[in-house]
């Protein structure tokens, strides 16, 4: 099946620094989605990338979408506490049953700490 | 925005109990709902999908028997963890297609079995 790997596993940064991590798939996306775990808490919706070389900023945030469709990233510029969390990419399977709705393979996320 | 309302947010049961999460769209119809699991600092892994009115999809490897689905209305899936045992405590989490390009989940549920 899909796999959708991230790197690194773990990061801390100094607060003020910048933060980036890296989604790889053996198979072409067709989309890719970014979520945002905090600790005990649920996944939110950070973006979705939908096209080839694909750039979207958020703020202090930007992902990346790769130009083959297998890779993408996520960098946040001078992180700041707020920013702690697990950060996931995941993606987007269609399939015939689901009502035209995607199922998502998540990747292996990537846990942010800020040291202060 | 939308929102999937997650119960119960925490349970402790006995091993051989059932337990019943709920997840409901409370400001969307949710015709489809994914069902996760989560272990500790671990990635969230697709357990089954859920569509109103008709069976669930499960992942290969995730017992149909063990963990009952059910999606009777376009507000409201449901999973059951039947005769649960000290391995199947983990954070279990819903979500929804929101109309939007992403997918919103429910707050979870943290499964203790003792």
């Amino acid at each position: 099946g899909q796999q959708v790997m991230q790197i690194p596993q773990y990061q801390h940064v100094q607060e003020g620094e910048d933060f980036t991590t890296y989604c790889n798939s053996s198979t072409t996306l067709s989309n890719i989605q970014w979520y945002k775990q905090r600790p005990g808490g649920h996944p939110v919706f950070l973006i979705q990338l939908v096209k080839s070389g694909e750039v979207k900023k958020q703020k202090r945030l930007t992902f990346q979408f790769g130009e083959a469709k297998k890779n993408s990233s996520l960098h946040i510029t001078a992180t700041q506490t707020t920013d702690v969390g697990t950060y996931f990419c995941a993606a987007g399977i269609y399939t015939e049953s689901n009502f035209g709705n995607e199922k998502l393979t998540f990747g292996t996320g990537t846990r942010l700490t800020i040291i202060p | 925005g939308a929102v999937v309302s997650q119960h119960p947010s925490r349970v402790i049961c006995k091993s051989g109990t059932s337990v019943k999460i709920e997840c409901r769209s409370l400001d969307f119809q949710a015709t489809t709902m994914f069902w996760y699991r989560q272990f500790p600092k671990q990635s969230l892994m697709l357990m089954a999908t859920s569509n109103e009115g008709s069976k669930a999809t499960y992942e290969q490897g995730v017992e149909k028997d063990k963990f009952l689905i059910n999606h009777a209305s376009l507000t409201l899936s449901t999973l059951t963890v039947t005769s649960a045992h000290p391995e199947d405590s983990s954070f279990y989490i819903c979500s929804a297609p929101d109309g939007s390009y992403g997918y919103t989940f429910g707050s979870g549920t943290r499964l203790t079995v003792v």
